[in-house]
């Protein structure tokens, strides 16, 4: 499978721990996405690298959250202290510089449930 | 403030209608629009629609982008039940930026 894949699909963890999230984007691709999706709202941005710079990240994202992107391939997102407000869907997406598309993979999701 | 809205917000048909969902959007250095379909999984790219290409269509859906309205809609016609689903819109800003829509949640029922 070449896709965009991430790891765990669920977690449920109890409020004040601390939990890492994995994604792996499509390997020709440089530029790797995480958001933040809730019920009933479409996905929300929280931050982007391109190869191994993260070069933006969403003003909403508090300091409980860091991601790293070492090497430019794998992608972490750290969440600390979870809050039951984290609960919700964290997608990863990856996409390809200079390929003159848009378009953004999409990978299945870590649906994280805070306790 | 980048803003994508979508609407209707929900929508209920019946097998075969015809269905056309909206997106506008305010966006600094607009440079294109894109649709995903998201089933009980992650979205995927259905269309992309730039200044260079306004319109696509692929099989019962298409698209079109309407640059001076800042809108596109999209079309599905001869619905079928498994076109449930929710449609989002999400427009790039720059390079690298995306901003998504809320989504239309559609149901065809049978």
């Amino acid at each position: 499978d070449t896709g965009v894949s991430q790891d765990p699909r669920h977690k449920i963890t109890k409020r004040g721990q601390n939990v890492t999230f994995r994604c792996d984007p499509i390997s020709e691709h440089n530029r790797l996405y995480w958001y933040r999706q809730t019920l009933g709202q479409g996905p929300e941005f929280l931050t982007y690298f391109q190869n191994e710079a993260q070069l933006e990240k969403s003003r909403l994202l508090s300091d409980r959250f860091s991601a790293e992107r070492p090497k430019g391939s794998f992608s972490t997102l750290e969440i600390q202290r979870t809050e039951q407000g984290d609960s919700a869907m964290y997608l990863c997406a990856s996409s390809r510089e200079g390929s003159g598309s848009y378009e953004q993979y999409f990978g299945p999701g870590t649906r994280l449930t805070v306790t | 403030e980048d803003k994508v809205v979508q609407s209707p917000l929900s929508l209920v048909v019946h097998e075969g209608d015809t269905v056309t969902l909206n997106c506008s959007y305010e966006v600094t250095n607009f440079r294109s629009l894109l649709w995903y379909k998201q089933e009980k999984k992650a979205p995927t790219f259905l269309f992309m629609l730039t200044s260079s290409g306004i319109e696509k269509k692929s099989g019962r859906l298409s698209s079109i982008l309407d640059k001076k309205e800042l809108s596109s809609i999209l079309n599905i016609t001869a619905t079928q039940t498994g076109d449930s689903a929710i449609y989002l819109c999400a427009v790039t800003s720059g390079t690298y930026k995306y901003i998504f829509g809320t989504g239309t949640r559609l149901k065809v029922l049978a």
